[in-house]
């Protein structure tokens, strides 16, 4: 079936290092894939996404390229903010398929923080 | 344009209860999807109603139920509840079906059950 396994947090970063969030998924086709984040008391925001193989999602410094060859979706940001700690969740919806479940599929998350 | 709402915010129900919580999608969308988000199962679906049909459904037990209004608004029912369906219950608007756009997600409704 359809899932998505992204690396176990915490990550706890300091200011202005480097970001990567490891996402692979299994499916079907071709998903679209998604990087939502939470902030503490709220819902899921959209970060970015990407509908097909090679597309890059980027939004607010954060980047995250579809890769078929190796089922991958990994989120990278060059630079972190105190303001960018939040749980991270990387998320796919499958293909529409009359037969099957098409409901999105998301990771556990990962939650950064990012000490000044 | 306002976002999506969900009510009430937080909620205390005894064993055995039911309750009801309500979303209201972002103007002009259709699609309405539930989920469960709890520290040891993350982020499950629930069910996704589009123009009033129920279109999809999660692994979840007959207890948990929904509907969705001719305006969009849409409710979810837990009847008979029990310690394990205390959760962050989380509603997401689209436009079209769920995955073929993006969906928005309201703050949640924080449900304990004592």
């Amino acid at each position: 079936g359809n899932s998505v396994t992204q690396m176990e947090g915490p990550v706890t970063l300091s200011e202005e290092a480097f970001l990567t969030i490891n996402c692979t998924y299994t499916a079907t086709g071709y998903p679209s894939l998604f990087w939502y984040v939470q902030y503490p008391g709220e819902g899921l925001q959209l970060l970015l996404k990407a509908t097909k193989a090679d597309d890059k999602g980027s939004n607010k410094g954060f980047e995250a390229t579809y890769r078929k060859e190796t089922t991958s979706f990994h989120l990278e940001k060059g630079s972190v903010q105190v303001s960018d700690s939040a749980v991270y969740f990387c998320a796919l919806s499958p293909p529409r398929d009359p037969y099957n479940n098409n409901d999105m599929r998301f990771g556990a998350g990962t939650r950064l923080t990012v000490k000044p | 344009k306002a976002g999506v709402t969900q009510t009430p915010r937080y909620l205390i129900k005894t064993r055995g209860q039911q309750v009801t919580l309500s979303c209201s999608p972002i103007s002009g969308h259709r699609s309405v999807s539930w989920y469960q988000q709890t520290p040891g199962q993350g982020l499950q679906f629930l069910f996704e109603y589009f123009s009033e049909t129920q279109r999809n459904k999660g692994n979840f037990p007959g207890r948990f139920s929904g509907r969705q209004f001719s305006n969009s608004r849409s409710e979810m029912n837990v009847s008979t509840l029990e310690l394990g369906d205390s959760a962050l219950y989380l509603c997401a608007s689209s436009l079209a079906l769920a995955g073929v756009g993006e969906q928005y997600f309201g703050p949640g409704t924080r449900l304990t059950v004592t």
